[in-house]
């Protein structure tokens, strides 16, 4: 069984500072694909990155960065310098490959930037 | 614009009346999928479609029904809607890839049960 952990439900920051989501993702599949997604306050899911398993290289994109480890099952995600338009929920979410196309989402991690 | 769209946006309604949650595409996409969301339990699928007239149950199907006679429409249907499908429901697709692509979600809607 395919299984998402956001341990972290809920992150209060001030402005500037860094944060670092945690996800952990449990599967038996050797070939999967793991998604993070951000859902603003208007309430609609944006597809941030994707990544897959046999791809271990971490990725930055301007102040986000991800950091893929086999080893302990995580997929984590930083946010450099926070700022206020990042307050949102952010959800892991895992795909084990072929088979029904599902996401396996975590339960989200509500994350507020304060000024 | 590439998009998927539902309607209506928020709804409120009654126990046991029925009613119909339309969702569309316009990216050709061969898979379609609904979930839920709910305070403390993220998303959850109910139903998905890997094609036209192919359907198949996700986590939660029960107390709804869908169909895809489309390739580019998948509504959800609630025959007999209970206060505890009161909830946030989002209508994705994405191009059938073994899993690799992103899934693309639709505004989501916003249903109260009375």
């Amino acid at each position: 069984a395919q299984k998402v952990t956001q341990a972290q439900t809920e992150i209060s920051v001030v402005e500037k500072e860094d944060v670092t989501l945690d996800c952990v993702y449990e599967t038996r599949d050797t070939t999967y694909y793991l998604f993070w997604y951000k859902q603003p306050p208007s309430g609609e899911l944006v597809f941030l990155i994707r990544r897959n398993s046999f791809d271990e290289q971490n990725e930055i994109s301007g102040r986000y960065s991800w950091n893929f480890q086999k080893s302990t099952s995580s997929f984590n995600f930083t946010i450099t310098a926070s700022q206020v338009v990042d307050s949102a929920v952010y959800f892991c979410a895992l795909s084990p490959q072929g088979g029904s196309e599902k996401l396996v989402f975590g339960k989200g991690m509500k994350l507020t930037v304060n000024p | 614009e590439a998009q998927v769209t539902q309607n209506p946006r928020y709804l409120i309604t009654v126990t046991g009346k029925k009613l119909t949650v339309t969702c569309s595409q316009n990216m050709n996409h061969e898979y379609m999928s609904w979930y839920r969301q709910d305070p403390g339990l993220g998303l959850r699928q109910i139903y998905y479609s890997m094609n036209v007239e192919v359907t198949d149950k996700g986590d939660v199907p029960e107390g709804y029904k869908v169909s895809r006679k489309e390739k580019r429409n998948f509504p959800l249907i609630l025959e007999s809607p209970s206060p505890n499908q009161t909830s946030l429901y989002f209508c994705a697709s994405s191009p059938l890839a073994g899993g690799r692509e992103e899934q693309y979600f639709g505004p989501g809607t916003r249903l109260t049960v009375t």
